[in-house]
């Protein structure tokens, strides 16, 4: 069974250009989660969705960050612009619903800003 | 507010030892579960083991066991006969059940690695 699957797993771009990360939940997963990962801040919540709608998205830094879940297949994190404080690995997850037990983690995606 | 508190950034064993992993959480909440994950060098997230907060026996899952003290509020993670695969970082979690909002606060990790 394919798991949680990102794209792209490393990006570098340049400080103001847009970055989109994209992640495919594992199929029948009714809740998804986009974290980043830093060495200062350790792994910390974004936001999340339940049946596609954003439930809590109080983790989102400011506005240059968006986050969209069109589909319950696919959903996409936005940076606009981006900047160097941005690089971090930014990780997707998803679960059967919002309060199971187990959330799946899809490999990251690392992203450096300069 | 949730927390979750790791206070060891780093520990050794020796291979085929037991380790304990430490952590103690705060939480206002009745019911609520912890988790333990590990990350190894590679980065994935791999989820290792889960209590609930009215569960009466600790989990286990395979050499993994947690040592669950509800009073004191600690959620300590045993590996048993420890591998040389067993190196990672391993994070404890709570799940946050706040205001119809369901989110894991993870703790600051601990680096384990396995002496051959």
């Amino acid at each position: 069974d394919a798991g949680v699957i990102q794209s792209p797993r490393h990006e570098v771009t340049e400080m103001g250009q847009e970055v989109t990360l994209r992640c495919k939940p594992i199929s029948g997963h009714n809740s998804l989660f986009w974290y980043r990962q830093t060495m200062m801040r350790g792994l910390e919540l974004l936001i999340y969705f339940n049946n596609n709608v954003p439930i809590d998205d109080s983790g989102m830094p400011e506005d240059r960050f968006s986050a969209k879940m069109p589909n319950a297949s696919f959903s996409t994190l936005k940076i606009q612009p981006s900047e160097p404080r941005d690089s971090a690995v930014y990780f997707c997850a998803s679960s059967l619903h919002q309060g199971a037990y187990e959330q799946y983690f899809g490999p990251g995606t690392r992203l450096t800003v300069t | 507010a949730q927390k979750i508190t790791q206070t060891q950034p780093g520990m050794f064993v020796q291979e085929k030892e037991a380790v304990t992993l430490d952590c103690t959480y705060d939480t206002s909440d009745p019911s609520y579960g912890l988790f333990w994950y590990k990350q190894p060098s590679s980065g994935e997230m791999i989820f290792l083991i889960y209590q609930g907060s009215y569960d009466q026996q600790n989990a286990t899952e395979g050499r993994y066991s947690l040592n669950f003290q509800k009073a004191r509020k600690s959620a300590n993670l045993v590996i048993s006969a420890s591998q040389l695969g067993d190196s990672a970082m391993y994070f404890c979690a709570i799940l946050d059940r706040m205001d119809s909002s369901y989110k894991l606060i993870f703790g600051s990790g601990t680096r384990l690695l396995v002496r051959p």
